[in-house]
């Protein structure tokens, strides 16, 4: 059971408007971490999507964006496309125990 | 451009250890937090360690606590991870991956391609 909740999956039309949410607790997104969230492309390894709860590095395009409020964060893909289907994964720090990066139990987006 | 390119996965048997590798180029390793992340089979991602830039400080997950050893040598530009004990569950691909310059909390902007642990007998 992962720390930061995640529906298991979205759907939408090419074209259309997704969100992802990520819930946690008070020891992390709560806390005041930053939320990240990264793509998975089927048999690839993970890359930045957002940094930062709405940063966007360098080369990801602006119909993806996040936010981030009170102990949740939330991923938009707008202007849906074919190539979006994949896994979204958020990810955070956790100040329990030692500290510990807590990630997201993944959303499979699917385009119809 | 940055590369992180591990090593060392294979099958090994219940109770057994592995040691992996990763080979980092393209940045100034002795600067950054290094980490290892895994994904079993068709599963989630899952956080097992991070180190420190100058290995001051390393942390486990709860579920490799005692069992697995993260290191690093920097003049080598080289992360490591020593795994004994190995259980089935650790059956997964161990990513190398890049944290932040100075925050803990920063993100993981690059991730290695992976290698395969299967612990089987």
């Amino acid at each position: 059971q992962s720390v930061l909740t995640q529906p298991p999956s979205v759907s939408g039309a090419p074209g259309q408007r997704v969100t992802i949410s990520c819930t946690g607790t008070s020891s992390n997104i709560g806390a005041g971490y930053d939320v990240h969230w990264y793509q998975q492309l089927p048999e690839t390894a993970p890359t930045l999507l957002i940094y930062a709860n709405n940063n966007r590095p360098s080369g990801v395009p602006d119909r993806f964006s996040g936010s981030k409020s009170g102990t949740s964060a939330s991923l938009a893909i707008t202007g849906l496309q074919a190539e979006d289907e994949a896994e979204y994964f958020c990810q955070s720090f956790d100040s329990s125990l030692s500290g510990s990066w807590v990630f997201g139990g993944g959303t499979k987006v699917t385009v119809l | 451009q940055v590369q992180l390119v591990e090593s060392g996965g294979g099958l090994v048997k219940p109770g057994g250890s592995l040691r992996l590798s990763c080979a980092a180029s393209g940045f100034t390793f002795s600067d950054y937090y290094m980490s290892w992340i895994r994904q079993a089979p068709g599963k989630g991602l899952e956080w097992v360690s991070y180190i420190s830039s100058s290995s001051a400080y390393t942390v486990y997950a709860d579920s490799v606590e005692g069992r697995f050893t993260i290191s690093r040598h920097n003049a080598k530009n080289s992360l490591f991870l020593q795994m004994d004990s190995l259980r089935a569950e650790d059956t997964a691909v161990y990513y190398c991956a890049r944290g932040d310059l100075h925050d803990i909390s920063g993100p993981i902007d690059y991730w290695g391609q992976g290698t395969l642990v299967t612990v089987s007998s």
